[in-house]
């Protein structure tokens, strides 16, 4: 079993809708990572978070440390978001930070 | 907010040749950085943790022989593939953990063709 776990693996939503990735997770971090890959293979990191929630923009990500749990929310939905999702962990090594898992992504289409 | 480069984008080269990928924290220090790689449809995998001023740690079944990496300075750091094969092909994604914050930042990826 994976360490870092997303569902849904393919999502295809209408513009406008709510959508919401999740990512479980089973070993101690220190920090979890969403990062969006777009087709050309860039990655930019959307939000790191330790506990409770974050905010920007149309983009809000919870984490539930107790639960092992985290969800990405993507409001308002729209083509432009259409990209490769991925939630890593920070995984407790040796005391240093950086060391991150990555879950396999979720592969988002928003229709217009 | 913070950027992290690499150079270049995309490099094709031939069997045997060696490569080197420059990842640079653009406006900020990353003492530590790493470099991950992603073949077609699967996750990035870490291959080795760069550290400034000293020998990068190796994850598991990289070959540190094959994939030379030095962290010269605070805001650049190089993986060079020697004597490249055609399953060395593959997306290689450096990324930089901001020294004060710990908050890493992702490179744009290099796209690797060995032919």
């Amino acid at each position: 079993k994976n360490e870092v776990e997303q569902s849904p693996q393919n999502l295809t939503a209408q513009e406008g809708e709510f959508i919401t990735i999740n990512c479980s997770y089973s070993v101690g971090i220190s920090a979890l990572h969403w990062l969006q890959q777009h087709p050309g293979g860039g990655i930019v990191s959307l939000f790191m978070l330790s506990s409770g929630k974050k905010k920007h923009g149309r983009l809000i990500a919870t984490i539930n440390i107790q639960e092992k749990h985290s969800s990405l929310h993507i409001t308002a939905s729209h083509p432009r978001d259409s990209a490769v999702y991925i939630c890593a962990v920070d995984k407790f090594y040796g005391g240093s930070q950086g060391n991150l898992i990555f879950g396999k992504g979720t592969k988002l289409s928003v229709k217009p | 907010g913070a950027v992290v480069s690499q150079h270049p984008s995309w490099v094709i080269c031939k069997s045997g040749t060696s490569v080197k990928i420059e990842c640079r924290s653009l406006d900020f220090q990353a003492t530590t950085m790493f470099w991950y790689r992603q073949f077609p449809k699967q996750s990035l995998m870490l291959m080795a943790t760069s550290n400034e001023g000293s020998k990068a740690t190796y994850e598991q079944g990289v070959e540190k022989d094959k994939f030379l990496i030095n962290h010269a300075s605070l805001t650049l750091s190089t993986l060079t593939v020697t004597s490249a094969h055609p399953e060395d092909s593959s997306f290689y994604i450096c990324s930089a953990m901001n020294s004060g914050s710990y908050e890493q930042y992702f490179g744009p990826g290099t796209r690797l063709t060995v032919t």
